[in-house]
């Protein structure tokens, strides 16, 4: 069965440091990964996402992530954070035919002045 | 291009009544799907429609039921409400079914049952 895992909770860091956001997963067979953002009283904004070819994924606001299959993972990193930046992050697995996600249950980032 | 909308943006019911929440996807989507988003239970999906066919539910009791209507745009009820119902319902839209297309999702309703 598909699943994912996000072992970080909540993370906090300074204005302009950088970031990763962890995110393993379980799959049988090549997965369709995603990464969103959901800032408070919002619905979810797509990141970025992965579905093949090149493991190195560029998203929106400088965002990106990177796809191991050798450790079942896909992180989300950006290089500088912004104040902008703070919100919970969810990672998704999603299958061929189906637009059904199976989210995990997400890190909140808070971003220190 | 408007986004997702979703109506009543918040809803207060006792246990016990029904609820319809209606989504009425971006324009020339076909495809919606609805998420269950509570603390407890993070984000769980519910249903998803493609022309006006429910291709794949989640593993949610019979008392969660929807519709997709010919112009695309859903409705999801929820009878003999429990206190845990209470949540974040969301509503997603894509062009068409399958993970290649990009899902938008909207602002959703927030459920409360007292």
């Amino acid at each position: 069965a598909q699943s994912v895992t996000q072992p970080d909770i909540h993370i906090t860091v300074s204005e302009g440091a950088s970031l990763e956001l962890r995110c393993n997963y379980s799959y049988g067979a090549t997965p369709y990964l995603f990464w969103y953002v959901q800032s408070p009283g919002q619905g979810l904004q797509l990141l970025l996402k992965y579905f093949s070819g090149d493991t190195l994924v560029q998203g929106i606001k400088g965002f990106e992530a990177e796809f191991k299959r050798s450790q079942s993972s896909f992180n989300l990193r950006k290089p500088s954070v912004h104040w902008s930046d703070a919100a919970e992050y969810f990672c998704a697995v999603g299958a061929r035919n189906t637009d059904k996600l199976i989210f995990g249950t997400g890190t909140r980032l808070q971003v220190f002045p | 291009k408007a986004g997702v909308t979703q109506t009543p943006r918040y809803l207060i019911k006792t246990r016990g009544q029904q609820v319809t929440l209606s989504c009425s996807p971006i324009s020339g989507h076909r495809s919606v799907s609805w998420y269950q988003q509570t603390p407890g239970q993070g984000l769980q999906f519910l249903f998803e429609y493609f022309s006006e066919t429910q291709r794949n539910k989640g593993n949610f009791p019979g008392r969660f039921s929807g519709r997709q209507f010919s112009n695309s745009r859903s409705e999801m009820n929820v009878s003999t409400l429990e206190l845990g119902d209470s949540a974040l319902y969301l509503c997603a839209s894509s062009l068409a079914s399958g993970p290649q297309e990009t899902q938008y999702f909207g602002p959703g309703t927030r459920l409360l049952v007292l």
